[in-house]
């Protein structure tokens, strides 16, 4: 058990619908991560939060949001669905910015998300 | 993503040594992760390299040569639980991190 957790552990849901993915970071944790796995992708890196604020960005489509809250629990909103965006998508958290530093990053069990 | 190549599968046997390569485009390098996936689960951190040279943590190391692009995991002493995806992960420009495909290790008795 890393310490992070996400809910729910599984979404099915309809294409155009909008879902919200949530997370919550190990304790004392402020680097959240959100990740994408599908299986002909491997891991994609989302989008990165530290301390409230977007940190850094990566390959998160403009139909994706996401924000870290003043608790430090994190959300992944995903609208206009489309049967692509299928995949287990994973939190990630670290204690530091990452910046310079060595970011080992704990990840949570996953969200698995189905569109039909 | 980003040139980041693993094997995809690799065999070996109980008891033995096995050597998984990583290689990676250099630019905006700051660190190589390796993470070990079982089917279904998170990854969990195996080790991680910044500076050239061989990090030995217990059964597992990981080697960096970062004029190469180049890192490698050995898995010593191999274990049937060692059945797993390994991945490696590249930090690139600060906190950009990119992964590689993974390469899945069969252990066999």
């Amino acid at each position: 058990d890393s310490g992070v957790t996400q809910t729910p552990k599984h979404l099915i849901t309809a294409t155009g619908q909008r879902v919200t993915l949530r997370c919550s970071p190990r304790s004392g944790d402020l680097s959240v991560y959100w990740y994408q796995q599908s299986l002909d992708q491997g891991l994609q890196f989302l989008i990165q939060y530290y301390n409230g604020e977007e940190r850094a960005k990566g390959n998160i489509l403009e139909r994706f949001s996401a924000q870290q809250f003043p608790d430090l629990h994190s959300e992944l909103n995903l609208s206009s669905l489309e049967l692509g965006d299928s995949a287990l998508y994973f939190c990630a958290s670290s204690p530091t910015s990452g910046t310079g530093t060595h970011n080992e990053q704990f990840f949570g069990p996953g969200t698995r998300l189905t569109v039909l | 993503g980003q040139n980041i190549d693993q094997p995809t599968e690799m065999t070996a046997t109980e008891g033995a040594i096995v050597q998984i390569n990583c290689t990676y485009q250099t630019s905006g390098f700051n660190g190589l992760f390796w993470y070990q996936q079982h089917a279904g689960e998170a990854p969990t951190f195996l080790s991680y390299n910044v500076l050239d040279g061989l990090e030995e943590k217990g059964r597992f190391s990981s080697f960096l040569s970062r004029s190469k692009g180049y890192s490698y995991l050995l898995l010593k002493e191999l274990q049937m639980k060692d059945s797993a995806s390994y991945l490696c992960a590249v930090d690139r420009n600060f906190n950009k991190f990119y992964f590689g495909s993974g390469t899945k290790l069969n252990v066999k008795p």
